[in-house]
């Protein structure tokens, strides 16, 4: 099984700043199947990211998507009010299996 | 739009059971896999369950296998979970979940969730 960790585990920045948040994967994640997900308080989670680097419909374009094999990273170029939150990787393996990193919260500083 | 009611939550003594429902509309849930995900609260996001489209196929988490069956009525638009023997450690928020691509051998990401049902586990 494939065990996704991210880091940090808490990201304090001010409204408008870059926010960078790291993926990894204990093997490579085949053909990119690796996706971001938004989480605020009492909501279910939000897909933003699928496919590694694809928006998912709705998503502004603050949010990018990159990375390949066991390094994945999630951007927000301009963070808004509404983005501070916990953020989720998740991948598919083989057999099939999904699993979900542990999470970053995104704090106001 | 794209809707999912979870329902069928509740508490439960430990080796109890329970069937979760999920209710869909704003898709045509006939063409898409769907999953059931947990979540401990105030914890991580835990991937329980997947059915094919055409409930040809079945897999799970190893930690419920032989204890939780995932199913569907698609004349109905519904999506079931049934638990049994469940244990202090399966209290969760469980959220049904739509695959993103449809008709899909095994679906690959989550596209919408449903706001989920509680279900707890205590004697």
């Amino acid at each position: 099984e494939i065990v996704l960790t991210q880091s940090p585990g808490t990201l304090s920045l001010s409204p408008g700043e870059r926010a960078t948040l790291s993926c990894r994967a204990s093997q490579s994640v085949r053909s990119s199947y690796l996706a971001w997900y938004q989480q605020k308080p009492g909501q279910a989670p939000r897909l933003l990211i699928y496919g590694a680097s694809r928006r998912a419909t709705g998503i502004p374009d603050r949010f990018s998507g990159s990375g390949s094999g066991t390094d994945f990273t999630l951007t927000i170029s301009r963070l808004e009010p509404e983005d501070f939150a916990v953020y989720y990787c998740q991948q598919y393996g083989s057999s099939p299996q999904w699993t979900f990193g542990q999470g970053t919260k995104v704090e106001i500083k | 739009q794209v809707q999912l009611v979870e329902s069928g939550g509740g508490v439960v003594q430990p080796g109890g059971s329970l069937r979760l429902s999920c209710a869909a509309s704003g898709f045509t849930f006939s063409s898409y896999g769907m999953h059931w995900v947990r979540q401990d609260p105030g914890k991580g996001l835990e991937w329980v369950a997947f059915i094919r489209y055409d409930g040809s196929n079945k897999y799970y988490t190893d930690s419920v296998k032989g204890r939780f069956t995932i199913s569907r009525d698609n004349s109905k638009n519904t999506l079931y979970l049934q638990i049994n023997s469940l244990r202090a450690e399966d209290t969760a928020v469980y959220y049904c979940a739509k695959d993103l691509s449809a008709q899909a051998a095994a679906g690959f990401y989550f596209d919408y969730w449903g706001q989920g049902t509680l279900v707890t586990v205590s004697s």
